[in-house]
C-alpha cells in the first residue's frame, strides 16, 4: 500500500524558506505516469494546489506561487520535496503531499495523501 | 484561471437522507473532476475522479453525475460515517483548483 509522510519545521520565520519532505513508501516514486504533488490549506480555508512534479522530471507550479516555489526529487531516498522561499503569515497552512495520476497520465486526481503537516509563519 | 465553486456550503442532513453537492465550473473542463471527502484532522479522500467514476473501496451509495461546467455528488443515503466535507478539484488546466468546500453536518 502506497503511503506518503511529510516532515520538516512547524515553525517558520517571515522572509524565510520553507523546506518540507515527502517520504514515499510501497512504491517507487520513479514509476512511470505519476504526478507527485503539494497542496495546502490555511487556516478557515480551502485547499490549494501548489505544484506538481512529473516523473520525468517536469514541474507544474500554481503561478499565484510560482515565483517562490520549488519542488524537486530524490529518487536515490524515494523522496520529493518543497520550498517555498519569502514567506509570510499568509503561508501558514497545513501542507500536503499526494500522489495523482493513478489512474492515466491525463488524470491528475489525488489518489493518495499523506497526513499533513502544520507549518506556522511566525517571527 | 478555472474558479470552482459549490452550493450549498452547509448542508444539514439526518441519517438516510438522499444528499446533492453541487460543483460549478467558470469554464467547462470536460469531464476532469474529482470529488473529496474531508474529516477534521485528516487528509482528502479521492471518492470520484473522471466526475462519474467510484474511487475503489468508496461505497456505492457515493455517485457522481455531470459534464463541462455542472457537476454533482449524490450520497443516496446518508451514513454517520459521512459528515464530512465535501471538495470538488478540476483538473482539466493548469493551475489546479478546487471548490470552497460543502459541509455535511447533522441536523
Amino acid at each position: 500500500q502506497l503511503q506518503l509522510q511529510e516532515s520538516g519545521p512547524g515553525l517558520v520565520k517571515p522572509s524565510g524558506t520553507l523546506s518540507l519532505v515527502c517520504t514515499v513508501s510501497g512504491d517507487s516514486i520513479s514509476s512511470n505516469n505519476y504526478y507527485w504533488g503539494w497542496i495546502r490549506r490555511p487556516p478557515g480555508k480551502g485547499l490549494e494546489w501548489i505544484g506538481n512534479l512529473y516523473y520525468g522530471g517536469s514541474t507544474y507550479y500554481n503561478p499565484s506561487l510560482k515565483s517562490r516555489v520549488t519542488i524537486f526529487v530524490d529518487t536515490s531516498k524515494n523522496q520529493f520535496s518543497l520550498n517555498l522561499t519569502s514567506v509570510t503569515a499568509a503561508d501558514t497552512a497545513l501542507y500536503y503531499c499526494a500522489r495523482a495520476g493513478g489512474h492515466g497520465s491525463s488524470s491528475e486526481e489525488f489518489d493518495f495523501w499523506g497526513q499533513g503537516t502544520l507549518v506556522t509563519v511566525s517571527s | 484561471d478555472i474558479q470552482m465553486t459549490q452550493s450549498p456550503s452547509t448542508l444539514s442532513a439526518s441519517v438516510g437522507d438522499r444528499v446533492t453537492i453541487t460543483c460549478r465550473a467558470s469554464q467547462s473542463v470536460n469531464n476532469w473532476l474529482a470529488w473529496y471527502q474531508q474529516k477534521p484532522g485528516k487528509a482528502p479522500k479521492l471518492l470520484i475522479y473522471k466526475a462519474s467514476s467510484l474511487e475503489s473501496g468508496v461505497p456505492s451509495r457515493f455517485s457522481g453525475s455531470g459534464s463541462g461546467t455542472e457537476f454533482t455528488l449524490t450520497i443516496s443515503s446518508l451514513q454517520p460515517d459521512d459528515f464530512a466535507t465535501y471538495y470538488c478539484q478540476q483538473y482539466d488546466d493548469y493551475p489546479l483548483t478546487f471548490g470552497p468546500g460543502t459541509k455535511v453536518d447533522t441536523k
